[in-house]
């Protein structure tokens, strides 16, 4: 069963970069054909979609965010990273990555989540 | 971007009710369409992908229908474990992957 899990600082200070890792286990990152995607949703709010990145490195970011986003893989332990930076309270949120099947796919595989507040 | 819309925000419903949640996106996504299940403090579950295709595992009370630029959800018979809040998404292409705002399904 594919399992995605986030993991990083719960606590950024303003103007500094958030960074999260997804570790991916039951399958494979470099797996033909699957894209794997950040997805955030501020408390109490709707889900916005981040970015994407398919096992080659090739990316693909929300042009809302696209100046400040950074995603990267790491194939050899079957992990993708996430780097947000100059982050201001408007970042808070859940941040979830995911898994889609194809480039025409939704998410069918998501992480528990993992609450970043930004704060002083 | 391709906004999606959502009606109605908030339903209150009762079990065994027929419930239909609707999605409105601002230009054709043909069929691009997926709809998820999000209960408190997890995360989204997929529920229907290509605006009518059941993911596997769920429940076949869940249907979805609809294109071009107009989306059903339909819940045959609301069951206990259904309230939740429920997002459409588009997948179209990466204009971005937007969602709608969210339908509340509580309990009457």
């Amino acid at each position: 069963q594919l399992q995605l899990q986030e993991s990083g600082p719960g606590l950024v200070k303003p103007s500094e970069t958030l960074s999260l890792t997804c570790t991916v286990s039951g399958g494979s990152i470099s797996s033909s054909g699957y894209y794997w995607d950040w997805i955030r949703q501020p408390p109490g709010k709707g889900l916005e979609w981040i970015g994407s990145i398919y096992y080659s490195g090739t990316t693909y970011y929300n042009p809302s965010l696209k100046s400040r986003v950074t995603i990267f893989v790491d194939t050899s332990k079957n992990q993708f990273s996430l780097k947000v930076s100059s982050v201001t309270a408007a970042d808070t949120a859940v941040y979830y990555c995911a898994r889609r099947r194809s480039s025409w796919s939704p998410f069918d595989y998501w992480g528990q989540g993992t609450l970043v507040t930004v704060s002083s | 971007d391709i906004q999606m819309t959502q009606s109605p925000s908030t339903l209150s419903a009762s079990v065994g009710d027929r419930v239909t949640i609707t999605c409105r996106a601002s230009q054709t996504i043909s069929s691009w369409l997926a709809w998820y299940q999000q209960k408190p403090g997890k995360a989204p579950k997929l529920l229907i992908y290509k605006a009518s295709s059941l993911e596997s595992g769920v429940p076949s009370r869940f249907s979805g229908s609809g294109s071009g630029t107009e989306f059903t959800l339909t819940i045959s018979s609301l069951q206990p474990d259904d309230f939740a809040t429920y997002y459409c998404q588009q997948y179209d292409s990466y204009s971005p992957y937007t969602f709608g705002q969210g339908t509340k399904v509580e309990i009457k």
